[in-house]
């Protein structure tokens, strides 16, 4: 079946520590996408990527980094210069077309402490 | 600029009582999508609806159906005889084409709505 995966669901991390989140799709879109979700503040765009070796920031960039080696492949790293990083993150995936839905990988939850 | 607005945070229900969800969007675009997602306590975002900015038609899929009104700049969603299972957030999406080339479509959510059917 095709479709996005995030792992782990859960991580807990110390502050101060970078952690990366992964995220990977068989759907063959073109397009990935990172979102953080905060409690009463919906879905804000960190990163996305239309293309490999290329991506751009989004809202909510500093403290994050991001790489696209890979088509399938569009990794998040949370730096240790993110404030406030415990949040639910969300990757997604689109076809590169105009209309196209973006398709959503299960989350992974970031406590950091 | 281009923004959702769902001004209604949280809503209860009993079950098999209608609600209706509000979407009220903003764009200088004339062309543009609007999409409804449904999060339930797993976390994960599940598609609903695609609309496209040319297509007023209401549609109508089960117990849920979608009001698209392009002189008030709404796309509310309607869950008739709701159920617990429909106990969730949903969010409501605009799409744009990209202004600059390779950007890619542009996506703005709202806030959310929570959802609580009570059985």
């Amino acid at each position: 079946d095709g479709g996005i995966t995030q792992s782990p669901k859960y991580l807990f991390r110390k502050e101060g520590q970078n952690v990366t989140l992964s995220c990977e799709q068989n759907l063959n879109h073109d397009a990935m996408y990172w979102y953080r979700q905060d409690p009463g503040q919906g879905l804000r765009l960190i990163y996305y990527s239309q293309i490999v070796n290329d991506f751009q920031k989004g809202d909510i960039a500093e403290g994050y980094s991001v790489s696209r080696e890979k088509k399938e492949s569009f990794p998040l790293t949370v730096t240790s210069a993110q404030k406030n990083p415990t949040a639910f993150y969300l990757c997604a995936s689109s076809r590169y077309l105009a209309g196209g839905n973006l398709d959503f990988g299960p989350g992974t939850r970031l406590t950091v402490t | 600029a281009q923004k959702v607005t769902q001004a209604q945070t949280e809503i209860s229900v009993v079950e098999k009582e209608d609600v209706t969800l509000d979407c009220v969007y903003e764009t200088r675009d004339t062309t543009y999508y609007l999409f409804w997602y449904k999060q339930p306590p797993s976390g994960e975002l599940v598609f609903l609806i695609r609309r496209n900015s040319f297509d007023e038609q209401n549609e109508i899929s089960g117990r849920y159906s979608w009001n698209f009104q392009k002189s008030t700049s709404s796309f509310n969603f309607t869950i008739t005889a709701s159920q617990v299972v429909d106990s969730a957030v949903y969010f409501c999406a605009l799409s744009v084409l990209p202004s600059i080339s390779n950007t890619g479509n542009q996506f703005y959510f709202g806030t959310g709505t929570s959802l609580t059917v009570i059985p």
